[in-house]
């Protein structure tokens, strides 16, 4: 079945190194985005790409860097500038209309925490 | 994006039908209404969206009232499963990975819907 592959599920850093989370789908999508979550907040866009070799800002872009070397990959870099990295991180992928709805999937999340 | 306004929380008894409120008082006229889930550290799951009239997949309903200032997801026969946070959202919806939006999905705090037995 096609969908979104996070790894890890958790991880743990210590201050001070960069880490990478992972992102993968198979599901032909073209467009994909970095999203964080905090305890009881909404979601918010780090990085999107709509297209291979391509890839924007969103609103917390500081202290993360992507690449988009491939359609089915979109890793995520929590670098050491980014202050309070402690977060759950999604993935998300989209593509056409798919029977009617948006197409929207995400991945099951990364758990990422500082100690 | 136009910004939505959804009560904190919300309980329902298992079996009976869960009526999620979302107002969305300033949606444009080429805006959508759609409504994701969130199930404790997983991914959000797609659950419908709707333009105008009234829409029914397999998971929910959605009623769009008139002037499409709000509207109600409607789970029918709540069951323990479905106690999770649901989000509105409202956008403009895209053909596919290009057009006017990059597809960024705006989440706010949601309601947290609790099942009871």
């Amino acid at each position: 079945d096609g969908g979104i592959t996070q790894s890890p599920k958790y991880l743990f850093r210590k201050e001070g190194q960069n880490v990478t989370l992972s992102c993968e789908q198979n599901l032909n999508h073209d467009a994909m985005y970095w999203y964080r979550q905090d305890p009881g907040q909404g979601l918010r866009l780090i990085y999107y790409s709509q297209i291979v070799n391509d890839f924007q800002k969103g609103d917390i872009a500081e202290g993360y860097s992507v690449s988009r070397e491939k359609k089915e990959s979109f890793p995520l870099t929590v670098t050491s500038a980014q202050k309070n990295p402690t977060a759950f991180y999604l993935c998300a992928s989209r593509g056409g209309r798919e029977r009617g709805r948006e197409g929207y999937t995400f991945g099951s999340g990364t758990r990422l925490t500082v100690v | 994006d136009a910004k939505t306004t959804q009560p904190p929380s919300m309980d329902c008894a298992e079996g009976r039908a869960a009526n999620l409120p979302c107002n969305h008082s300033t949606i444009s006229g080429n805006e959508y209404v759609y409504w994701y889930r969130q199930i404790h550290s997983q991914g959000p799951q797609y659950i419908i969206h709707g333009l105008k009239n009234n829409e029914t997949n397999e998971m929910a309903s959605l009623i769009i009232t008139e002037d499409r200032k709000s509207s109600t997801l409607i789970l029918p026969h709540a069951t323990l499963r479905d106690t999770a946070v649901y989000y509105c959202i409202v956008r403009v919806a895209t053909g596919g990975a290009g057009g006017t939006s990059y597809g960024k999905l705006t989440f706010g705090q949601g309601t947290i819907l609790t099942v009871h037995p």
